[in-house]
């Protein structure tokens, strides 16, 4: 069965204090992988795309990896506006449809 | 930029109402996807469309319907509304499949 997992579930952290979330997969047809910044009561809002193990993708303080099984998403020196859930989702080739993580909310401390 | 809008952020009704959540969006995007979020789930796809008069069931359609009647406009319709169906609605949209989607503001539904 097509599945996500993000761990942990939540995450908090002192500003400056460096730290990864995991997101790992099993699905048949990966087309993509996908992560998403949610604020509370907010939509969520892109921010990276990854197609084949090996590739990373960053921004600012966010950098994304994807390997066969799993991407991580490397937060560098947080800061307390990087407070948010952050999702991930993986996109099925055979189906056309995204499976979205459950999300890890993190929290960073002043 | 491109912006998904979602007619109500707050709507509170019934059980057995009808209801009516309208999604528009202005950057001329092919495909609309309507999603619920709930704790503890994740984001479960409802409908979605890659084509004006087209829908496609997504994970969890039953107890809702879609109506998508112009390109730039994505309706979800609860015909008779449940307490089950209490929960944050997400509509989002896309220019390609697979590709990035973007989210509308959200439209909490609360049915007594």
């Amino acid at each position: 069965e097509d599945q996500v997992t993000q761990s942990p579930e939540a995450l908090r952290l002192q500003e400056g204090e460096s730290s990864s979330l995991n997101c790992s997969y099993t699905v048949s047809g990966l087309r993509g992988l996908f992560w998403y910044r949610q604020d509370p009561g907010k939509g969520p809002e892109f921010l990276f795309t990854l197609y084949s193990a090996g590739e990373e993708k960053e921004k600012e303080r966010l950098k994304a990896t994807l390997t066969k099984k799993e991407s991580f998403l490397h937060i560098t020196a947080p800061k307390p506006e990087d407070s948010a859930t952050y999702l991930c989702a993986v996109h099925r080739g055979n189906t056309g449809k995204l499976i979205f993580g459950q999300g890890t909310t993190l929290q960073v401390k002043p | 930029d491109v912006k998904v809008t979602q007619s109500s952020r707050y709507l509170v009704k019934r059980t057995g109402e009808k209801v009516f959540l309208e999604c528009v969006q202005d950057m001329d995007h092919e495909n609309m996807f309507w999603y619920r979020q709930d704790p503890g789930l994740g984001l479960r796809l409802i409908y979605f469309s890659y084509d004006v008069k087209m829908k496609e069931k997504g994970d969890i359609p039953e107890g809702y319907s879609v109506s998508r009647e112009k390109k730039e406009r994505f309706s979800l319709i609860l015909e008779s509304a449940s307490t089950n169906q209490t929960s944050m609605y997400l509509c989002a949209s896309s220019m390609q499949e697979p590709g990035e989607l973007f989210f509308g503001e959200g439209s909490r539904l609360t049915v007594l």
